[in-house]
């Protein structure tokens, strides 16, 4: 159990609607990482918060966006869904935001788009 | 950012020792190098993360070259679970953000 929870664990949805996936990070960990893993895909880096504030992104959509909450959980929202946004998302967190400490990632949430 | 490259694939047998070789030629002083594996339909999991020195702790050994430009990641008894995608990483500019390769992917035979 790497402590990053993310829920919900399986989503279902239609072309054109909105989610959010929420994740909680480990305690004490300042920094959310959002990747996106399509079937048979690499892992893609999405956006990195830092104690609320961004730091970073990567491959991110437009149709999607992020945001850290003052308790550090973190969620991102996926709007005009499209079948090709069916994939696994990963939340990890870090204690830091240098690249020294380890990232620590969730088991994922499911989406899929029909 | 520095990248670095993997074999593609990777075999072993069972409880035998396991070599993971990741060259990093443009590797900068002050980066981490970090391993980590994905097992099939889980999310990576952290293995195991060093800079200068060689590090050791419960899951693996990494061994880290004298200048830097190479780690090795050491299993020292395969077993049928630690089939998995193996990522070698370098952390990309300031903000401790990994961006995944294609990994190696080791095959534990009985």
């Amino acid at each position: 159990d790497s402590g990053v929870t993310q829920t919900p664990k399986h989503l279902i949805t239609a072309t054109g609607q909105r989610v959010t996936l929420r994740c909680s990070p480990r305690s004490g960990d300042l920094s959310v990482y959002w990747y996106q893993q399509s079937l048979d895909q690499g892992l893609q880096f999405l956006i990195h918060y830092y104690n609320g504030e961004e730091r970073a992104k990567g491959n991110i959509l437009e149709r999607f966006s992020a945001q850290q909450f003052p308790d550090l959980h973190s969620e991102l929202n996926l709007s005009s869904l499209e079948l090709g946004d069916s994939a696994l998302y990963f939340c990890a967190s870090s204690v830091s935001h240098r690249g020294n400490s380890p990232l620590h990632f969730g088991n994922g949430t499911r989406l899929t788009v029909t | 950012d520095a990248k670095t490259t993997q074999p593609n694939s990777m075999e072993s047998n069972e409880e035998e020792p396991v070599h993971l070789p990741c060259n990093h030629s443009t590797i900068s002083g002050t980066d981490y190098i970090h391993w980590y594996r994905q097992l099939p339909s889980q999310g990576p999991e952290y293995v195991i993360h060093g800079l200068t020195s060689n590090v050791n702790n419960r899951m693996a050994s990494l061994a880290i070259a004298e200048d830097r430009k190479s780690s090795t990641l050491i299993l020292h008894r395969a077993t049928l679970r630690d089939a998995a995608v193996y990522y070698c990483i370098l952390p990309a500019g300031n903000t401790g953000k990994l961006i995944f390769g294609q990994g190696t992917t080791l095959q534990v035979k009985p």
